[in-house]
C-alpha cells in the first residue's frame, strides 16, 4: 500500500518564519495531494487540493508545489494563528492515505 | 453541515453504527468519507463511499470489520464497525469531498471493558 511520510515531524519557528513543509508518496500519486491545517481541538481544514490549488478563503501566504512523489507545502511568512498541525493526504483513488503529521509550533 | 452520531464507550468485540446526517449542500454529488484520529494522534482514513453507493473503499486496518454505505434520500452516510478493539478508540469524522471539503465535528467511540 502507498505511504504518505512527511517531513519534519515537528518544527519550531517564529513569527514571520517561513516554513516548508515536504510530503512523499511511496508511489506516484500524479497531483491528487491535499494539504489540511488542524488547529488544538479543532476539526481539520482544506488548504490545498490538487497538490498546488489554494482552497478558497485561505490566506496566500500558503503556497504548495509538487507532482508525483514529492509535494511542499509553503507558508511564507508564520502568522500566529498557523500554529497547528498540518497533514497531507493523497486522495481520489484507494488507500486516501494520510501523511503522518506536522506539528508547528512557536520558537 | 455535516453531524455525526452514534459514537460511545463499547465493549470489546463490540459492534456500533455510526451515522452522519448532511445539509446544505449537494451530497448526491460527493464521495463522502470516515477518518478518525485516536487520541493524541493524526488522522487516519478509514474508508470512502462513492456517489452512487456502487464503489467502496477501505483502510487495510478495518477492511472486513467496517462498512460504509449511504442514502442519497435521506442525506445520510453511514459506517457498521464491528469486532472492535482497544485501537479503534478514536473521533470518528464524516467528510465530503474527494479531498475533504466539508468535515463534521466527530463523534467518540470509545472501546473498553
Amino acid at each position: 500500500d502507498i505511504q504518505m511520510t512527511q517531513s519534519p515531524s515537528f518544527l519550531s519557528a517564529s513569527v514571520g518564519d517561513r516554513v516548508t513543509i515536504t510530503c512523499r508518496a511511496s508511489q506516484d500519486i500524479g497531483n491528487y495531494l491535499a494539504w489540511y491545517q488542524q488547529r488544538p481541538g479543532k476539526v481539520p481544514k482544506v488548504l490545498i487540493y490538487a497538490a498546488s490549488t489554494l482552497q478558497s478563503g485561505v490566506p496566500s501566504r500558503f503556497s504548495a508545489r509538487g507532482s508525483g512523489t514529492d509535494f511542499t507545502l509553503i507558508i511564507s511568512s508564520l502568522q500566529p494563528e498557523d500554529f497547528a498541525t498540518y497533514y497531507c493526504q493523497r486522495y481520489y483513488i484507494a488507500p486516501w492515505t494520510f501523511g503522518q503529521g506536522t506539528k508547528v509550533e512557536i520558537k | 453541515q455535516l453531524v455525526e452520531s452514534g459514537g460511545g464507550l463499547v465493549q470489546p468485540g463490540g459492534p456500533l453504527r455510526l451515522s452522519c446526517a448532511v445539509s446544505g449542500f449537494n451530497f448526491r454529488n460527493y464521495w463522502m468519507s470516515w477518518v478518525r484520529q485516536a487520541p493524541g494522534k493524526g488522522l487516519e482514513w478509514v474508508a470512502s463511499i462513492n456517489q452512487d453507493g456502487s464503489e467502496k473503499s477501505y483502510a487495510d486496518s478495518v477492511r472486513g470489520r467496517f462498512t460504509v454505505s449511504r442514502d442519497n434520500s435521506k442525506q445520510s452516510v453511514d459506517l457498521q464497525v464491528n469486532s472492535l478493539g482497544a485501537d479503534d478508540t478514536a473521533v470518528y469524522f464524516c467528510g465530503a469531498g474527494y479531498y475533504i471539503d466539508f468535515w463534521g465535528q466527530g463523534t467518540l467511540v470509545i472501546v473498553s471493558s
